[in-house]
């Protein structure tokens, strides 16, 4: 089984308005990475979030973690029609360090309406 | 620096017909992967090299083999071509514990 969920899977809002993806995950972790997919390309990376920090910013994003519930979410504040994409959480285990192994979610795919 | 570079881009095949995706990276970096992603999912690791003469099993290795020839350039080998082959392909590449930097992936089709 995945060890990223993102929910929800798929999230429509109005240009302007936050956004706010959220990702679970099963075992530890040494760091929980976000990606950015728009259609038929590459993933992009957006951020890296260690397991010993609980928020990050970069620009109009932000990202929290939260290791005592397994869990980190995405906001993107602001939202602009060219961050209509898919949204990957990833997670590095614990133990990994070695390889840059990472697991990626299922996604989430956000539409931003003009 | 052209990152990470992806051959071919788009792929069709007949069912067991054999291919190899080429994949090479300018970032000196150490670590390099290959991840499949089928339609509305997210990706899962076929194979991966955390360091050069080094490779290991992903998630879904059946049907695959790979070869890390130096350290700029990892390969995907399918042998015998499945129709549930069919998939993008993703290469990525990192330093360990980094971020993952990604080709534009290869659009495989198996008839």
């Amino acid at each position: 089984s995945q060890q990223g969920e993102e929910d929800p899977q798929a999230l429509s809002i109005q240009e302007g308005e936050n956004a706010t993806m959220n990702c679970s995950y099963k075992t530890s972790i040494n760091n929980l990475q976000w990606y950015r997919q728009n259609s038929g390309r590459g993933l992009v990376h957006l951020i890296l979030i260690r397991s010993n920090e609980r928020e990050k910013h970069s620009g109009r994003l932000r990202v929290t973690l939260d290791t005592s519930k397994k869990s980190s979410s995405l906001l993107i504040t602001a939202s602009r029609a060219a961050d209509t994409a898919s949204y990957f959480c990833a997670t590095a285990l614990r133990g990994s360090s070695n390889t840059g192994k990472l697991i990626f979610g299922q996604g989430t795919t956000l539409q931003v309406k003009p | 620096n052209a990152g990470v570079t992806q051959t071919p881009k788009f792929q069709v095949l007949k069912t067991g017909q054999s291919m190899t995706l080429q994949c090479a990276q300018d970032m000196n970096h150490n670590s390099m992967y290959w991840y499949r992603q089928d339609p509305g999912m997210g990706l899962r690791l076929i194979y991966y090299s955390a360091s050069e003469g080094t490779t290991d099993k992903g998630e879904v290795p059946n049907g695959y083999n790979v070869s890390r020839l130096n350290k700029r350039e990892f390969s995907l080998r399918l042998e015998s071509a499945a129709p549930s082959q069919t998939s993008v392909y993703f290469c990525a590449s990192s330093l360990p514990t980094d971020t993952q930097y990604f080709g534009p992936g290869t659009r495989l089709t198996v008839l």
